[in-house]
């Protein structure tokens, strides 16, 4: 199958800083990317959906001025989570997916754990 | 709610038993997908079952899918200790792109 590669796997930050994730997919053209979040014993939230080259949708309840996502190219997304505070503590886990074929399927990566102190 | 609904939360069960767990959905989907996740890692890809089919099997797994009640179930034969994780179904609906997920089982296989 295709594959997503999500870096870092791990981030430790302090409050009030921002952090960066970026999500590659690595031998496919992503037109489009998820972001989900997971908090502990929980399921994945979707958090905001990006297409290349276009403004992210966010889902209800997010807010799109603290979670900043970029879809610059066809194998590149970013979150960065700003000024961020121990509630943002979290697995956050993207997910890929090209525009047709056996590629219209999505892949995810294998996550960010996220620990503010 | 974004999610679908599970069931059960938790199964603890003999290990070589049977466990069974339920997925039921909102609205129309293009197809249902189970998920694995061990704890605190990534999603592991079980299987993907199509709107139009009603049945697939792959190893010890067997999914169902029954559209006019909107559910689907998975069932995994024979246990194994290493089977412990948590399920999840995921969905994507026909009206739009994103694959949304169930609230998981959480799955613990007593040796």
């Amino acid at each position: 199958g295709a594959v997503v590669s999500q870096h870092p796997s791990r981030v430790i930050c302090k409050s009030g800083t921002s952090v960066k994730i970026e999500c590659r997919s690595l031998d496919f053209q992503a037109t489009t990317m998820f972001w989900y979040r997971q908090f502990p014993k929980q399921s994945l939230m979707l958090m905001a959906t990006s297409n290349e080259g276009s403004k992210a949708t966010y889902e209800q309840g997010v807010e799109k001025d603290k979670f900043l996502i970029n879809h610059a190219s066809l194998t590149l997304s970013t979150l960065t989570v700003t000024s961020a505070h121990p509630e943002d503590s979290s697995f956050y886990i993207c997910s890929a997916r090209g525009d047709r074929g056996p590629l219209a399927e999505a892949f995810f990566g294998q996550g960010t754990r996220l620990t503010v102190v | 709610s974004q999610q679908g609904e599970e069931d059960p939360q938790a199964l603890s069960i003999q290990e070589g038993e049977n466990a069974t767990m339920n997925c039921s959905y909102k609205t129309s989907i293009n197809n249902l997908q189970w998920y694995r996740q061990n704890s605190g890692r990534g999603l592991v890809h079980l299987i993907l079952i199509r709107s139009n089919e009603r049945e697939k099997h792959s190893g010890r797994l067997r999914v169902t899918l029954d559209t006019s009640k909107k559910s689907s179930s998975l069932l995994i034969t024979a246990s194994r200790a290493a089977d412990t994780a948590s399920y999840f179904c995921a969905t994507r609906y026909s009206s739009a792109s994103k694959i949304i997920f169930g609230s998981g089982t959480r799955l613990s296989i007593r040796p």
